[in-house]
């Protein structure tokens, strides 16, 4: 199975502030139909996981263009430019190129 | 709008079974792969299973094939997980999800928790 390691998985951020979360495989998320399958999902206190970014770099509808997606291979990052009050939550990065599907252990980010 | 809706979940005995559905609405289900994930008390997010449009291709967790086993009904809009021989650590929030072109699940349900204790 694909191993994703994520850090750091606690992350306390001020108001205002950049957030960044790392994502890495244990093996290259290249599928052989060249795309890379690498998501980036949220999931607020008591609520369902919400996707914010697909394929390395894609933000999904409505998601606030303060969250990017980079990386490439194996190494993928999260950015949050400017980190809001409804950010709380924690974010898990998922591979969705090989089977089974394996997901980050989560981030966890609070506000100072 | 796109809607999921998960029942069936509850309490149950360890070695028991449950039948979890998902209903959908606000997209054509047979278009759609869809997932079944878990998420257990406090801990992170787990894929259980996949199934394709008709049903006829199915991916899973090797570990929990020989008891979970995903299932749709594409006349009723519907996704189900059948679980057998439930033990504790089964205890968690189902999810249902559908899949989209990316390899990816882009709508989720609220989720159903099922908790295995006697």
């Amino acid at each position: 199975d694909v191993v994703m390691t994520q850090s750091p998985l606690s992350l306390p951020v001020t108001l205002g502030q950049p957030a960044s979360i790392s994502c890495r495989s244990s093996r290259s998320l290249v599928n052989s139909d060249g795309n890379t399958y690498l998501n980036w999902f949220q999931q607020r206190p008591g609520q369902s996981p919400r996707r914010l970014i697909y394929k390395v770099s894609n933000r999904d509808s409505g998601v606030p263009d303060r969250f990017s997606g980079s990386g490439s291979g194996t190494d993928f990052t999260l950015k949050i430019s400017r980190v809001e009050a409804e950010d709380v939550g924690v974010y898990y990065c998922m591979q969705g190129t090989h089977w089974p599907r394996t997901f980050g252990q989560g981030t966890k980010l609070e506000i100072k | 709008e796109v809607q999921l809706v998960e029942s069936g979940g509850g309490l149950v005995h360890p070695g028991g079974s449950l039948r979890l559905s998902c209903v959908v609405s606000g997209f054509t289900f047979n278009n759609y792969w869809m997932a079944w994930f878990r998420q257990a008390p406090g801990r992170g997010l787990e894929w259980v299973a996949n199934i394709n449009q008709d049903g006829s291709t199915i991916f899973d967790v090797d570990s929990l094939r020989e008891r979970f086993t995903i299932s749709r009904d594409n006349a009723k809009n519907s996704l189900f997980l059948q679980m057998t021989s439930l033990r504790a650590d089964d205890t968690a929030v189902y999810y249902c999800a559908r899949e989209d072109g990316y390899n990816t699940n882009d709508y989720w349900g609220q989720g159903t928790l099922v908790t295995v204790s006697s």
